[in-house]
């Protein structure tokens, strides 16, 4: 069965680096997420990214992120500037666009600010 | 805007037995889907079981089942002859329906419950 793929498993970073964190959706998927858990807590969702454009986003989804779909297989989340608090798990979900289509979720981005 | 709430946050149950986990949500919309997913300590999420709101008949996957109450916005999974590997975090999550240019999927979330399985 056709998986999202997620890269690397672990990053450990120093506050303030950039960090770019990669997914691969299932290919002919058209809606494509980013979600994040802080550990103990809810997963949140940061933004979703239909048509090459962000269709919707959080609070959470400020200036210090972005996203991008380069090669029309990947699917990136960088963050510029990265701070104490972005320490999380980073959940990639790819959705296929049939009206009662399930997301499917990536393995997840371990995420240390340091 | 939708709400999900799950009000236990850890719950247990003995190996063969069965364990009720609850959800309740808030909404305006009349249609929209509603999932369980589990996440075991590798923190994968994995779905477990959907259910349509259009659909009254309570959705079934194996040992796991739902009681979906549309009037009362409750949406309970219920694991049969629990296993070792059924101990999680499990997930209750809400989406509207896909709407271009409105609605894009997203999953709103609950809190979670932590399943322990005791042998």
């Amino acid at each position: 069965e056709p998986e999202v793929t997620q890269t690397p498993s672990h990053q450990v970073t120093q506050m303030g680096q950039e960090v770019i964190l990669r997914c691969v959706p299932i290919s002919n998927h058209l809606y494509f997420y980013w979600y994040r858990q802080i550990l103990g807590q809810k997963v949140e969702f940061l933004v979703s990214f239909y048509n090459n454009e962000i269709s919707e986003k959080s609070e959470i989804f400020d200036d210090q992120f972005s996203v991008e779909r380069p090669d029309g297989s990947n699917f990136t989340l960088k963050i510029r500037s990265t701070k104490l608090e972005d320490s999380a798990m980073y959940f990639c979900a790819s959705l296929e666009g049939r009206w009662n289509s399930p997301l499917h979720f990536g393995n997840g981005t371990r995420l240390t600010v340091t | 805007a939708q709400t999900v709430t799950q009000s236990q946050p850890e719950m247990s149950v003995q190996e063969a037995e069965t364990v009720t986990l609850s959800c309740t949500y808030d909404t305006s919309e009349s249609d929209y889907y509603l999932f369980w997913y589990k996440q075991p300590p590798s923190r994968q999420m994995i779905l477990v079981i959907r259910q349509e709101a259009y659909k009254q008949q309570n959705a079934t996957e194996n040992r796991f089942s739902v009681n979906f109450q549309k009037a009362a916005k409750s949406f309970s999974l219920k694991i049969s002859d629990s296993q070792l590997g059924d101990a999680a975090m499990y997930f209750c999550a809400y989406r509207s329906v896909l709407n271009y240019g409105g609605s894009q999927g997203n999953l709103i979330f609950g809190k979670g419950t932590k399943l322990s399985v005791k042998p």
